[in-house]
């Protein structure tokens, strides 16, 4: 059975671009959230799609964006980009909306 | 709104010494509580799911139990290998079924 995964594992922007990050669910997971997660901090909710639908968004202003796909992929999109954005940006799936969440191993976003 | 606090933030032991790690919470109805262990660089990796107060889960050296306010991570005997930074998260029953994180515990085993 495959796991979460995330592309691309590092990625390096220059403030104001956009960028695009990319989660494949686990097989059979229809529920895909994303963190952020800062340095020395734990993971903060971003927002959750449940089959294809957006199911719930965190403190997170408009210019973070997503999409689920219907093979339940995902993508997480972020526009004009900030040095705070800087961070580790986990995806996570699960079978259900109700059901424990298994994470992948994050992309790590470094914005200059 | 939410909160899961973490104690202590960081924990040195020697191998074999056994501790205890805190999580402490208010959430609005409680679904779940969820351990999860971070190596550096890597995403949470799930360790245990508790659903009601009295509840226990072990597993390994790990054991997690839960209160009406606290859950604790029990580690027995612990390894150099269980050096790890734990999380603790707490699910809700209303509103988004997000996790919400405490900053977690980084613990050090030393051989």
């Amino acid at each position: 059975e495959t796991g979460v995964t995330q592309s691309p594992t590092h990625l390096i922007k220059t403030r104001g671009q956009q960028v695009t990050l990319r989660c494949s669910s686990q097989s059979g997971h229809n529920t895909v959230s994303w963190y952020q997660q800062a340095l020395g901090q734990g993971p903060q909710f971003i927002f959750q799609y449940y089959r294809e639908e957006e199911n719930g968004r965190g403190n997170f202003p408009p210019r973070f964006s997503g999409l689920q796909f219907p093979n339940y992929s995902s993508e997480l999109n972020v526009n004009a980009l900030e040095l705070d954005d800087s961070a580790l940006y986990l995806c996570a799936s699960s079978f259900d909306i109700m059901r424990e969440q298994y994470f992948g191993p994050g992309t790590r976003l470094t914005v200059t | 709104e939410d909160q899961v606090t973490q104690s202590p933030e960081a924990l040195r032991l020697q191998e074999g010494e056994s501790s205890s790690l805190n999580c402490s919470y208010t959430v609005s109805g409680l679904r779940g509580l969820f351990w999860y262990r971070q190596d550096p660089g890597k995403g949470p990796e799930f360790l245990f799911t508790l659903y009601s107060a009295g509840e226990e889960k072990e597993k390994e050296r790990l054991k997690a139990t839960l209160t009406k306010k606290e859950s604790f991570l029990h580690i027995t005997a612990p390894k150099p290998e269980d050096s790890a930074t734990y999380l603790c998260a707490v699910q809700a029953f209303q509103g988004a079924q997000k996790l919400v994180f405490g900053q977690g515990t980084r613990l050090t085993i030393n051989p």
